[in-house]
């Protein structure tokens, strides 16, 4: 089974910490993503990477920067953390190369409150 | 450009009637389409996909979707609710040079007994 790993279930962190989310995936895959989901808005695509050290900005990149130093490893950074960065936070991963579509395998989610 | 719209936010059904969740894509390729259920506090799950071959899937569970290119429309039916099917069901387009997937907005299944 494809598995998708998490680093935190539940972070509290404080208003302008730097803040680190970090997934990571047991199947050689090549795409990697980051969504945060809000109630009433669905997933959001913050940054996707197709290769290692390779990035693209999703819908809503503003405060976040990433970094996938490995193939396996997908990091999210909060660069100043702020309240309306509260929310849930998914990794997912796929298989294919670009334009080869097949589904992504998302991870248990970050919950993460910025106080 | 992609976009996925899911017309209800809230469905509710009785246990043993059937199940009608409603999604519209937009495409300019020709698009791969899934169904994610997400019980609560539990991660995503791959309900089925559509990827080109036959328009009608069936997935887990007993849930199926019909792909219509004519009505860009993907909805999701299961002909008989069951209490552990109560969660919340996105509609998801993929398609085109890059490999993002795009997420409906979700809609939230209540099953009454």
């Amino acid at each position: 089974d494809v598995k998708v790993t998490q680093s935190s279930r539940y972070l509290v962190k404080r208003t302008g910490e730097k803040v680190f989310l970090e997934c990571v995936q047991d199947m050689d895959h090549e795409n990697m993503f980051w969504y945060r989901q809000d109630p009433g808005l669905g997933l959001r695509l913050i940054y996707f990477s197709y290769d290692v050290k390779m990035k693209e900005k999703g819908d809503i990149p503003e405060g976040y920067s990433v970094s996938r130093e490995k193939k396996e490893r997908f990091s999210l950074i909060l660069e100043s953390a702020s309240t309306n960065q509260t929310s849930m936070y998914l990794c997912a991963s796929s298989s294919g190369t670009r334009g080869k579509n097949t589904e992504a395998f998302f991870g248990q989610g970050t919950r993460l409150t910025v106080v | 450009a992609q976009s996925v719209t899911q017309l209800d936010s809230h469905v509710s059904v009785s246990e043993g009637t059937p199940v009608l969740l409603r999604c519209n894509y937009s495409s300019s390729y020709s698009p791969s389409l899934f169904w994610y259920v997400q019980h609560p506090n539990k991660g995503l799950q791959l309900l089925l996909k559509y990827t080109s071959a036959a328009t009608l899937v069936k997935g887990i569970n007993g849930f199926e979707a019909e792909f219509k290119k004519s009505e860009t429309s993907f909805h999701l039916t299961k002909p008989s609710a069951h209490m552990s099917d109560a969660a919340e069901y996105f509609c998801v387009v993929r398609g085109g040079p890059t490999d993002k997937l795009i997420f409906g907005t979700g809609t939230r299944l209540q099953v009454f007994p």
